[in-house]
């Protein structure tokens, strides 16, 4: 068990620039998800997979974002023409299937946009 | 949205005191979980209270659970430097996914 391990660490990015970040998840499991975090707040739920089925999606997240799981197991985030205030730690977890699987996160990417 | 709300914001202590953190929620709850966070780290999965359950223990960590109440504490006993951490309660409901509240920032100075 490697833990689950994200890519890049930190990103600066011009606004209206594409960037992508990677997400691995422990072997294991099955479940992926992606949190967004601003200073001071607690983890935002973004979207989550089920092997490579993607079966919610955040209201916040809009277009601009997309995630694929494509083989149910690393996953990848891509933010198009990125804003200022998508500045933030994106934070991707994986779990086990079923109520009560407690959340495995990664360190985040920071992302910073200027 | 975040479900969960801490309280204090923050919380600052000396080694070897206890440290208390509370959490209130708005709906009802499947299970309730309690997570820390270091500066610029990810979250780590400390406890987890099912809704039919009051009271957990872990090592120097307990946690109480009041469904009456939509409450929760958590109870960090005999503080270490190291505990210095966020600390999160998250909630999950029905079949929606973990929602987390805004954290506690825990100081303990030596």
């Amino acid at each position: 068990d490697t833990g689950v391990s994200q890519d890049p660490r930190h990103k600066i990015t011009k606004r209206g620039q594409n960037v992508t970040f990677r997400c691995d998840p422990i072997s294991e499991h099955n479940r992926l998800y992606w949190y967004r975090q601003t200073l001071g707040q607690g983890p935002e739920f973004l979207t989550y997979f089920q092997n490579e089925a993607q079966l919610e999606k955040s209201r916040l997240l809009s277009d601009r974002f997309s995630a694929e799981r494509p083989k149910g197991s690393f996953s990848t985030l891509e933010i198009q023409r990125t804003e200022q205030g998508d500045s933030a730690m994106y934070l991707c977890a994986s779990s086990l299937a079923g109520v009560a699987s407690p959340l495995h996160f990664g360190n985040g990417t920071r992302l910073t946009v200027t | 949205s975040q479900q969960g709300e801490e309280d204090p914001q923050a919380l600052s202590i000396q080694e070897g005191e206890n440290a208390t953190m509370n959490c209130s929620y708005k709906t009802s709850i499947n299970n309730l979980q309690w997570y820390r966070q270091n500066s610029g780290r990810g979250l780590v999965h400390l406890i987890l209270i099912r809704s039919n359950e009051r009271e957990k223990h872990s090592g120097r960590l307990r946690v109480t659970l009041d469904t009456s109440k939509k409450s929760s504490s958590l109870l960090i006993t005999a503080s270490r430097a190291a505990d210095t951490a966020s600390y999160f309660c998250a909630t999950e409901s029905g079949y929606s996914t973990l929602t987390f509240g805004k954290g506690t920032m825990l100081l303990v100075s030596p």
